[in-house]
């Protein structure tokens, strides 16, 4: 139980093109899901939090217009990078928050972006 | 990009042998502790979870330990095997009830010799 999908996996993309990032709660249900960025060698960096039928809230010093998050069911939350650049590069790995099991948090394969 | 100077804790263990794994958490009000496995180039992966009115709980090979007074988790891995190599994160919930977020520590990469 407690499976958390991402898609792509992977993506390159040529800088200045948006790209698109799905996360699913395969079987449960996610009121709250989380979306992180991570770089080589350190730690997550928490984005943003996405509630569902809500706007999300952001981190401090993390781009709104840059990072859309669209949360509109209970099993699916998606990440759209805008405008992508070089420095968007990253790893980015969604969590997803179980109802049922509060502050428990199931991680996604995570997604890695390369933009050229 | 990579942060330069930004090093891992690095613990090399005998295949066989114990690991423990510390970390210091910072908020007095966390009240809701998590350990996480991460492998290179997967998310985090749930290990074990404790809450503040315990100050120990087990699970499959794995004990965490929890010492409010001086803010201290430690997760304990019996008979290490090659396949635990990984990233360990510990992960609190600082805010109580409200938010559900979870702040990590910077990890800990664990190294089995076989």
């Amino acid at each position: 139980g407690a499976v958390v999908s991402q898609h792509p996996s992977w993506v390159i993309c040529k800088s200045g093109t948006s790209v698109k990032i799905e996360c699913r709660s395969l079987d449960f249900q996610a009121t709250t899901m989380f979306w992180y960025r991570q770089f080589p060698k350190q730690s997550l960096m928490l984005m943003a939090t996405s509630n569902e039928g809500s706007k999300a809230t952001y981190e401090q010093g993390v781009e709104k217009d840059k990072f859309l998050i669209n949360h509109a069911s209970l099993t699916l939350s998606t990440l759209t990078v805008t405008s992508a650049h070089p420095e968007d590069s990253s790893f980015y790995i969604c969590s997803a928050r179980d109802i049922l099991v509060r502050e428990t948090q199931y991680f996604g394969p995570g997604t890695r972006l390369l933009v050229l | 990009g990579e942060s330069v100077g930004l090093h891992l804790p690095t613990l090399s263990v005998q295949e066989g042998d114990n690991s423990i794994i510390n970390c210091a958490y910072s908020n007095s009000a966390s009240d809701y502790f998590i350990w996480y496995k991460q492998e290179s180039g997967k998310g985090p992966q749930f290990i074990i979870d404790i809450r503040s009115n315990m100050d120990k709980r087990q699970g499959q090979r794995v004990t965490v330990l929890l010492n409010k007074t001086v803010k201290h988790l430690s997760l304990q891995i019996a008979a290490t095997q090659p396949g635990d190599s990984a990233v360990y994160f510990c992960a609190e919930n600082p805010s109580g009830a409200g938010s559900y977020q979870l702040t990590f520590g910077k990890g800990t990469k664990l190294s089995v010799i076989p």
